[in-house]
């Protein structure tokens, strides 16, 4: 069945470093793939997305490409703040042909050190 | 606007008790998806409803059920609680219209513990 495979965490980086977090799929026809962010004590917000091959998604300084060829979404942002410390989640559209099953990586730890 | 509002935030049943959750999306969103969230099995979706329809159902027993009202508000409900049913129950809603993939906006959750 479909997949998303997240690099494990947890991710300790300094202020102003780059970051990149992998992220790649298995799926059959063409899902939408998205990037979540959980804070502490929340839920999920939806940081970007991207639903057809060759799509950029960007939010906040985020981006990700949708590239159907390598089947991966990896999420990345050229200087972090402590502030983005939260998990970070790659999913994709389930199957059953309806948008609201989405399938979720395990998630990604960020600590960002002042 | 408010967000996607889910009730109570924390809740603590005892086994073999039943619970209900309730959702209430973001105005004008007819599409509401549950998830539950836990430290080993991470995100699993449970179910859809669009316009007080099923659309989906994730692999869970059928002691996990949902429900959508003409106003787009839904509620799950687990019976006969087990000890690995404590768990972040979130919500999510969606425009979901047509072709057009908007994303979810996902509520604060509920998280219940089973004792």
């Amino acid at each position: 069945g479909d997949s998303v495979t997240q690099m494990e965490g947890p991710v300790t980086l300094s202020e102003e470093a780059f970051l990149t977090i992998n992220c790649t799929y298995t799926a059959t026809g063409y899902p939408s793939l998205f990037w979540y962010v959980q804070y502490p004590g929340e839920g999920l917000q939806l940081l970007l997305k991207a639903t057809k091959a060759d799509d950029k998604g960007s939010n906040k300084g985020f981006e990700a490409t949708y590239r159907k060829e390598t089947t991966s979404f990896h999420l990345e942002k050229g200087s972090v703040q402590v502030s983005d410390s939260a998990v970070y989640f790659c999913a994709l559209t389930g199957g059953g042909g309806s948008q609201g099953n989405l399938i979720f990586g395990k998630g990604t730890k960020l600590s960002v050190k002042p | 606007k408010a967000g996607v509002t889910q009730t109570p935030r924390y809740l603590i049943k005892t086994r073999g008790q039943q619970v209900t959750l309730s959702c209430s999306p973001i105005s004008g969103h007819r599409s509401v998806s549950w998830y539950q969230q836990t430290p080993g099995q991470g995100l699993q979706f449970l179910f859809e409803y669009f316009s007080e329809t099923q659309r989906n159902k994730g692999n869970f027993p059928g002691r996990f059920s949902g429900r959508q009202f003409s106003n787009s508000r839904s509620e799950m409900n687990v019976s006969t609680l087990e000890l690995g049913d404590s768990a972040l129950y979130l919500c999510a809603s969606s425009l979901a219209t047509g072709n057009t993939n908007y994303g979810y906006t996902f509520g604060s959750g509920t998280r219940l513990t089973v004792v």
